[in-house]
C-alpha cells in the first residue's frame, strides 16, 4: 500500500481515549479551517471545519478548537477507535483568496 | 461522501510519455483543484479552476497544462514526464460561495 506519511510525527492512543491532534497555521489573515483525515491508499476525507469568528466547533465525537491569538488549531477525538487511524492535517483559507496552506500532518495509531 | 472519481489510481511510465490524469466531479461543482502530494508531506496546489474555460496556475510549478471544457471534467495532462514528476495527484472540488473541498481517491504516479 502507499507509504504516506513515513516520517510524519506519530500520536499513539488507547482504544477508547480521546485523542487531542495540533496545528499551527501560518497566516493571520486566514479566515477558515479544515481537519482532513487521510487513509492509506485515498484521498484526504473532510472531518470538520470552523470559520475565524468561532472558537470551538463540535461535530459527531470531534471538536475543534481555534485559537486566533497563537495561531493554534487542534482536533479533538473522543473515544478513540480503530477506524481513526490514519494520517489527520489541518488546510487554512486565506481570506478572499482560493489558497489553501495544508500542514503536512499527524498520523494517529490507535491501540487496541 | 462526494462524488469525485479519479483514473488511473495507479499509473508507471517511461520518461518522455505523454500522460493525462482524469477528474470527475457530478456535484456540479464551479471550483475545481490539483493538487500534489509527496509522502509525508503537505498538498501543494497545482491548477485551479473557478469555471467552464477559466484556469490558473498554483504555487507549484509541475510543467503540466489542464482544461475546463465542462463542469464537471478537469484533466490534467503532463506533455513530457520525467522521474521528478512522481507523485501522488490530488483532484477537488467546492461549490461556489462554500470553501469546502472535497478530495478524489488521488492518483499515484511513477516515471521511471
Amino acid at each position: 500500500g502507499e507509504n504516506v506519511g513515513l516520517h510524519l510525527p506519530t500520536l499513539s492512543v488507547q482504544e477508547g481515549d480521546n485523542s487531542i491532534i495540533n496545528c499551527a497555521y501560518s497566516n493571520s489573515a486566514s479566515d477558515y479551517f479544515i481537519w482532513y483525515k487521510q487513509e492509506s491508499g485515498k484521498g484526504p476525507q473532510f472531518i470538520i471545519d470552523i470559520r475565524s469568528n468561532m472558537d470551538k466547533r463540535q461535530g459527531q465525537r470531534v471538536t475543534v478548537l481555534l485559537n486566533k491569538t497563537v495561531k493554534h488549531l487542534s482536533l479533538q477525538i473522543a473515544a478513540t477507535q480503530p477506524g481513526d487511524s490514519a494520517v489527520y492535517f489541518c488546510a487554512e483559507n486565506i481570506s478572499g483568496t482560493y489558497k489553501y496552506i495544508f500542514g503536512t500532518g499527524t498520523r494517529l495509531k490507535v491501540l487496541a | 461522501e462526494a462524488d469525485i472519481y479519479q483514473t488511473p489510481r495507479y499509473l508507471v511510465i517511461g520518461t518522455g510519455k505523454k500522460i493525462t490524469l482524469e477528474c470527475s466531479q457530478t456535484m456540479g461543482h464551479d471550483k475545481m483543484y490539483w493538487y500534489q502530494q509527496d509522502p509525508g508531506m503537505e498538498l501543494h496546489l497545482i491548477h485551479y479552476s473557478y469555471g467552464v474555460n477559466s484556469t490558473e496556475k498554483g504555487d507549484l510549478s509541475s510543467e503540466s497544462t489542464v482544461s475546463r471544457i465542462r463542469t464537471e471534467h478537469f484533466p490534467l495532462t503532463l506533455e513530457s514526464a520525467r522521474p521528478s514528476h512522481t507523485s501522488q495527484y490530488l483532484c477537488a472540488s467546492s461549490e461556489y460561495g462554500d470553501k469546502k473541498q472535497y478530495f478524489g481517491p488521488g492518483t499515484r504516479l511513477t516515471v521511471t
